[in-house]
């Protein structure tokens, strides 16, 4: 049973440039969320996709955009890339259960992306 | 919004020591989970609990949602169980965002 797993596991960027990271989902899970954590602290809410769309969104700017493809797999891109952006993003997975999205999460192991 | 407060935020325990991790919670939730990050950055779910108790292992929680708290038992602790554990609840009327602690960071020394 394959869990979440993300690409690529370290990265490093220059200011003003862009990223995209990767994200597989768990066997069976079909709603994807992303996690900025910086050090320290814990992490912060992105956005979650669900059925290829953005279903909700933290107090994340718009450089911050992703997308979700029909085999539920999702990516994260930041565009314009700031020395604040240097964090562990994190992708978590988990299955859509109605209306109460009550749902364990499950983590990949995450990208950590130094913005020099 | 609704605030997660996690204590203490750092415990140093000798292996085969037991502890106690507490998460407030000023609202009502009906999603939380707990959450071990170990050295590695590895975040691993423990337990999805929001009422009642649950045991794994040598781990369990309870959660009190009446009283807006949960507690997470490490009992017989190992070295392995040393990182930082983290307690996340949904946000109220938007349980798709989860809302976290800061953390307890655990050290267990051999």
């Amino acid at each position: 049973d394959a869990g979440v797993t993300q690409s690529p596991t370290h990265l490093i960027k220059t200011r003003g440039q862009q990223v995209t990271l990767r994200c597989s989902p768990k066997s069976g899970h079909d709603t994807v969320s992303w996690y900025q954590q910086a050090l320290g602290q814990g992490p912060q809410f992105i956005f979650q996709y669900y059925e290829e769309e953005e279903r909700q969104r933290g107090n994340f700017p718009d450089r911050f955009s992703g997308h979700q493809f029909p085999n539920y797999s999702s990516e994260l891109n930041v565009n314009a890339l700031l020395l604040g952006d240097s964090a562990l993003y994190l992708c978590a997975s988990s299955l859509e259960q109605g209306l109460t999205y009550n749902s364990p999460l499950h983590f990949g192991n995450g990208t950590r992306l130094t913005v020099t | 919004g609704i605030q997660v407060e996690q204590s203490p935020p750092d415990l140093i325990l000798q292996e085969g020591a037991n502890s106690t991790l507490r998460c407030n919670f000023s609202d009502s939730v009906n999603n939380l989970q707990w959450f071990h990050q170990n050295p590695w950055g590895q975040l691993i779910n423990l337990f999805y609990i929001p009422s009642g108790t649950k045991q794994n292992g040598r781990l369990s929680a309870t959660t009190v949602a009446t009283e807006r708290y949960s507690l997470l038992y490490i009992s017989s602790s190992q070295t392995t169980d040393s990182g930082v554990y983290f307690c996340a609840v949904g946000e109220p009327g938007n349980n798709r965002k989860l809302i976290w602690g800061l953390g307890t960071s655990l050290a267990v020394n051999p």
